[in-house]
Parts: structure tokens; C-alpha cells; sequence
């Protein structure tokens, strides 16, 4: 199974703050790399599909990059409907796996 | 409109058998191109995929859940079930559905993604 790991686990930020979250994957997944929001009580979103296509209806200050192992989301500008969860996805082969997640905090 | 939303029993004993259906609005499960998959996340840990099925019935399942897992879809009726067998603690978990896209891009290489998720169902394996 391809390892999907994310850093920081959590963090703490502010509205209007840059915040960069990282990917590593066990083996290369060439661009094969989803992000996805998740928040209590609502449907998880994607953000991002492979490595740096931003979903449609998905505000700009999201961008993704990286390829083959090492990935990264960063959110430019920090608003208050962003705090949430956030996870990395490989597409690459099966089964599929999840990071570990990163909360983004307050 | 798309939606898709996760129904079944919020309590589980253990060895008993969960059932869980999706019903699925705005799009066909008999779409070229489709499918749904299961996701569940325990209580304040990761998500865990648990397999998907197609539009052409091809399905998927996570190695280590293989033996306990079928996922069936009913086209006709808009619904996707999950069955897990022989239900733990362990299992105790927020059960997701989501649609799977295939995604062309320009350089015609394409790609698959949870494009749209129902909000969840929490389930609780307890005696």
C-alpha cells in the first residue's frame, strides 16, 4: 500500500495568515494527488485534484503543487470558513489512501 | 443538483452485520465514467477508503477489509449499499459516500476524484 504522510498534524493560524500544508507519499504517484476539506457536520469537499487542478467552484487562495513523492496545499490567505481539516489522497493505484490529516486552527 | 446521502442503523452490536445505502441524485450510476466509493472516519482520526463500485459493476475493496465488505449498486433505484459483516468497536466510525469521477485534463490523461460526498452517517458498534 502506498503511505500517505502529512505535516504539520495540526496547526494554529489567523484569519488573513499563508498556510502551507505538506504530502509525502511512500513511493511516487507521478500527479496522482487529491486534497479534500473536511468540517464537522458538513459533506467533505476537494480542493485540489491532480496535485494542482483547482475544483471548480473552489476559491483561488487554494493552490496545489508538487509531483512524484512530495506534494503541498497552501492556502494564501487564511479566512474563517477555512478552518478545518484537510487531507491528501493518492489516486495513483488501490487501495486508495488517505494522509493523516491536518487541522487548521484558530 | 448532485447529492448523495448515507443511510442505516446509528447502532451496530458487535458480530452483527451493518448495512448502509447511498441514494444518489443528479447523476446515473450507470454513467460512463462513474462510480461511488466508502469512506469512513473513526472518531478524531484519518479517513479510511473502503471500496468503490462502477458504472460497468466493476468493484473495488481495501485488502484489509476484503473478506467482510460488499458493495452492490441498484442503477434503476439511484442507491449504492455497503455491507460489512462481523461489525466491531473498532468499526465505530463517521460512513461516507462519495461519487468517484474519472477527469479528463487538456493533456488527455485522466484522473479520478471524490468530486462530491453525502455529509456522512455516524455508526456506533457497541453491545
Amino acid at each position: 500500500d502506498i503511505q500517505m504522510t502529512q505535516s504539520p498534524s495540526s496547526l494554529s493560524a489567523s484569519v488573513g495568515d499563508r498556510v502551507t500544508i505538506t504530502c509525502r507519499a511512500s513511493q511516487s504517484i507521478s500527479t496522482y494527488l487529491n486534497w479534500y476539506q473536511v468540517q464537522p457536520g458538513k459533506a467533505p469537499k476537494v480542493l485540489i485534484y491532480a496535485a494542482s487542478i483547482l475544483q471548480s467552484g473552489v476559491p483561488s487562495r487554494f493552490t496545489g503543487s508538487g509531483s512524484g513523492t512530495d506534494f503541498t496545499l497552501t492556502i494564501s490567505s487564511l479566512q474563517p470558513e477555512d478552518f478545518a481539516t484537510y487531507f491528501c489522497q493518492q489516486s495513483d493505484r488501490t487501495p486508495l489512501t488517505f494522509g493523516g490529516g491536518t487541522k487548521v486552527e484558530i | 443538483q448532485i447529492t448523495l446521502k448515507e443511510s442505516g442503523p446509528p447502532l451496530v452490536k458487535p458480530t452483527q452485520t451493518l448495512t448502509l445505502t447511498c441514494t444518489v441524485s443528479g447523476f446515473s450510476l450507470g454513467t460512463i465514467g462513474v462510480g461511488v466509493g466508502w469512506i469512513r472516519q473513526p472518531p478524531g482520526k484519518a479517513l479510511e477508503w473502503l471500496g468503490a463500485i462502477y458504472w460497468d459493476d466493476d468493484k473495488q475493496y481495501t485488502p484489509s477489509l476484503k473478506n467482510r465488505l460488499t458493495i452492490t449498486k441498484d442503477t434503476s433505484k439511484n442507491h449504492v449499499v455497503l455491507t460489512m459483516t462481523n461489525m466491531d468497536p473498532v468499526d465505530t466510525a463517521t460512513y461516507y459516500c462519495a461519487r468517484r469521477l474519472r477527469v479528463w485534463t487538456v493533456s488527455r490523461n485522466s484522473y479520478w476524484n471524490f468530486d462530491f460526498w453525502g455529509r456522512g452517517t455516524l455508526v456506533t458498534v457497541t453491545s
